[in-house]
């Protein structure tokens, strides 16, 4: 059974960067599947932040305005997300998944990122 | 983008009653629509995906149905657990979009 689980600060300072990692069980980053992550501010809907396919096409959505960088890292069988230049605007659950066409069908628990000086 | 609209954006419901909740794309998506689930505090839940196929464990009360911009999520009898928040989700095209969700409470 495939599991995620992502990791990362909690509070990021306005201008900064945002780190966070997932880790994945289970299952080898390395296969063949689409490894994404998904934003959601408090109390509002779901967005799509952007998405890894054998670990190294990546797509972002364009409303982050080229501040999103999504990597593997193999030997650690974990993805990341970078998201700079983070404003309040940012602050949101992030959680990485997995799927693509056929929808998510693993997902981690989430972290609240709050961005705040 | 393709935009995705959810109607209602919310319902009230009582246990037993039969739900219907409508995604529309603002272009054809194929039959590239998920629906997911998802309650308070945790991570959404996949209930269908590509349209009509029901994602493996998920009760057969829950049910999808379109193709092209219309798409329909129907539960058929409402259950207490089933309380919560839907999305739709289009898979066709990045930037991959939500709808803005369907709170589903009690009458």
């Amino acid at each position: 059974q495939v599991q995620l689980q992502e990791s990362g600060p909690g509070l990021v300072k306005p201008s900064g960067t945002l780190s966070l990692t997932c880790a994945v069980s289970g299952g080898s980053i390395s296969s063949s599947n689409w490894w994404s992550w998904v934003r959601q501010p408090p109390g509002k809907g779901l967005e799509w932040v952007g998405e890894i396919y054998n670990s190294e096409s990546t797509t972002y959505n364009p409303s982050l305005r080229s501040r999103a960088t999504i990597s593997v890292v193999k030997s650690r069988n974990q993805f990341s997300l970078n998201l700079s230049s983070v404003t309040a605007a940012d602050t949101a659950v992030y959680y990485c998944a997995r799927g693509r066409g056929a929808g998510y069908n693993y997902w981690g628990q989430g972290t609240l990122v709050t961005v705040s000086s | 983008d393709i935009q995705m609209t959810q109607s209602p954006s919310s319902l009230s419901a009582s246990v037993g009653d039969r739900v219907t909740i409508a995604c529309r794309a603002s272009q054809s998506v194929s039959s590239y629509l998920n629906w997911y689930q998802q309650k308070t505090g945790k991570a959404p839940k996949l209930l269908i995906y590509a349209a009509s196929s029901l994602q493996s464990g998920v009760p057969s009360r829950f049910s999808g149905s379109g193709s092209g911009t219309d798409f329909t999520l129907t539960i058929s009898s409402l259950q207490p657990e089933d309380f919560a928040t839907y999305y739709c989700q289009q898979s066709y095209s990045a930037p991959l979009t939500f709808g803005g969700g369907t709170k589903v409470g009690i009458k």
